[in-house]
């Protein structure tokens, strides 16, 4: 059972655009909804995480929204740059649950052309 | 500040070998969870170490196991290796307290078994 439907798989966005990746969630325990942004080759690093009792959340270029009522945030990258072209994960976590890992997102992966 | 560091990089095995990856955690953290990453696929919560023992633990096999040692680094063990093994082995290091949720990862440990 996938309890973090992320969308899109992939996502071809101009440089300067904004791409916006999509994610819903099931469990209502889940209470820290962390991006993760992995480079090829690399370990995914922590980009921005978010507490449901925020609706918006902004650091740099980088948005998260989140809607507690339909169990969906989302991630918006403004004025996006080439090197923003990376795989994104969206996840999850009961911080509450001490021991819990964090339950991802299949990813999406996104390309920034010049 | 070392980050989190793991060994090997890259290793290839043979059905039913058995395989053991290392870990050491961030300086200052205390706390050491490995994923389990496919091919095209988000990281999957193997399992959770903290003051030597195996706090929590994800949906996988008892063929995965794990120690952590007196300074915190950890190892995993993969016995009876099969074909579905073969992925991208991450370890990521935290402090139990504040259970902020943030986790930092490892470029992890390529697997790939023949």
């Amino acid at each position: 059972q996938q309890q973090v439907k992320q969308s899109p798989q992939s996502l071809i966005v101009q440089k300067g655009g904004i791409p916006i990746i999509n994610c819903a969630y099931e469990n209502t325990a889940f209470d820290y909804f962390p991006w993760y942004q992995q480079f090829p080759g690399k370990g995914p690093a922590l980009l921005i995480a978010i507490r449901p009792d925020v609706s918006e959340k902004k650091e740099g270029r980088f948005t998260i929204s989140f809607n507690k009522s339909a169990k969906q945030f989302s991630l918006h990258i403004m004025d996006s740059q080439p090197g923003d072209s990376a795989t994104y994960f969206c996840a999850a976590v009961n911080s509450g649950g001490g021991a819990d890992g964090l339950t991802f997102g299949k990813g999406t992966h996104l390309i920034i052309q010049p | 500040d070392a980050g989190v560091t793991q060994s090997p990089t890259h290793l290839i095995k043979t059905r039913g070998q058995q395989v053991t990856l290392r870990c050491s955690p961030k300086s200052g953290h205390d706390t050491v969870s490995w994923y389990q990453q496919a091919l095209g696929q988000g990281p999957q919560f193997i399992f959770q170490y903290y003051e030597e023992e195996e706090r929590q633990r994800g949906n996988f096999p008892d063929r995965f196991s794990g120690h952590q040692f007196p300074n915190y680094s950890s190892e995993l063990n993969v016995n009876a290796l099969l074909l579905g093994d073969s992925a991208l082995y991450l370890c990521a290091s935290s402090l139990v307290a504040p259970n902020t949720g943030e986790l930092f990862f490892g470029e992890g440990s390529r697997l790939t078994v023949l």
